[in-house]
């Protein structure tokens, strides 16, 4: 993706919990949308956030560092079915959104 | 209601050819969007509808690749002479408007194989 960088594959064990880091271009930024994609499906919104701090929702939380440009999403207590791509997304202007690469995330029993 | 439609599903098609591809957004949404992802890549950004405004095309990679929004509804986005290279899926997204808080509700994508 446009200077958005996230790491390529992770891989967790069921109930465990992981961290997936997301760095982007500052300039211009709006906020910062984490959304799911399951293999050969359509993304789904996640989270979204535009201040600074961690957003909580159920098992998943979603931290904004503005200054810094880092976000990380937070999966806890995984779960077979989370095993999919996670994708940082940054808005800019327009409500137009550059994703990273994603990141697949694998998780083992 | 109904989530984001497109179709078709799957296109093969010939290089060289013209190929159509249709999406229709929730209704009531004003802005549409339309990315591309190759295989194992992100998603890239090609172009933006929202409202009657002029659209912002600044992500098509070439002047074979252009859309259209007819009505504020339904898009078509037309790539003519196709290469190998446009092989990928085709994801259309709607939003309700184009604030900076909206989500945007992503289609289940058209994939393009290009022979």
């Amino acid at each position: 993706g446009q200077n958005i960088d996230q790491p390529t594959e992770m891989t967790a064990t069921e109930g465990a919990i992981v961290q997936i880091n997301c760095t982007y271009q500052t300039s211009g930024f709006n906020g910062l949308f984490w959304y799911q994609q399951h293999a050969g499906e359509a993304p789904t919104f996640l989270s979204y956030n535009v201040l600074d701090g961690l957003e909580e929702k159920g098992r998943f939380s979603s931290f904004l560092s503005r200054s810094k440009g880092y976000s990380y999403l937070l999966l806890k207590e995984l779960q077979m079915k989370d095993s999919a791509s996670y994708l940082c997304a940054r808005e800019a202007a327009g409500n137009k959104l550059t994703f990273g690469g994603g990141t697949r995330v694998l998780v083992k029993p | 209601g109904a989530g984001v439609s497109q179709s078709p599903s799957n296109k093969v098609t010939e290089k060289g050819k013209d190929v159509e591809l249709r999406c229709d957004p929730i209704s009531g949404h004003t802005a549409l969007y339309w990315y591309r992802q190759s295989l194992g890549q992100g998603l890239e950004f090609l172009i933006y509808f929202q409202g009657n405004s002029a659209p912002d095309k600044s992500g098509l990679p070439s002047d074979r690749f252009s859309a259209e929004r007819t009505g504020g509804s339904v898009s078509t986005l037309t790539i003519q002479r196709t290469q190998q290279e446009d092989s990928a899926v085709y994801l259309c997204a709607s939003s309700l408007t184009s604030a900076f808080y909206d989500e945007q509700f992503f289609g289940p994508g058209t994939r393009l194989t290009v022979l």
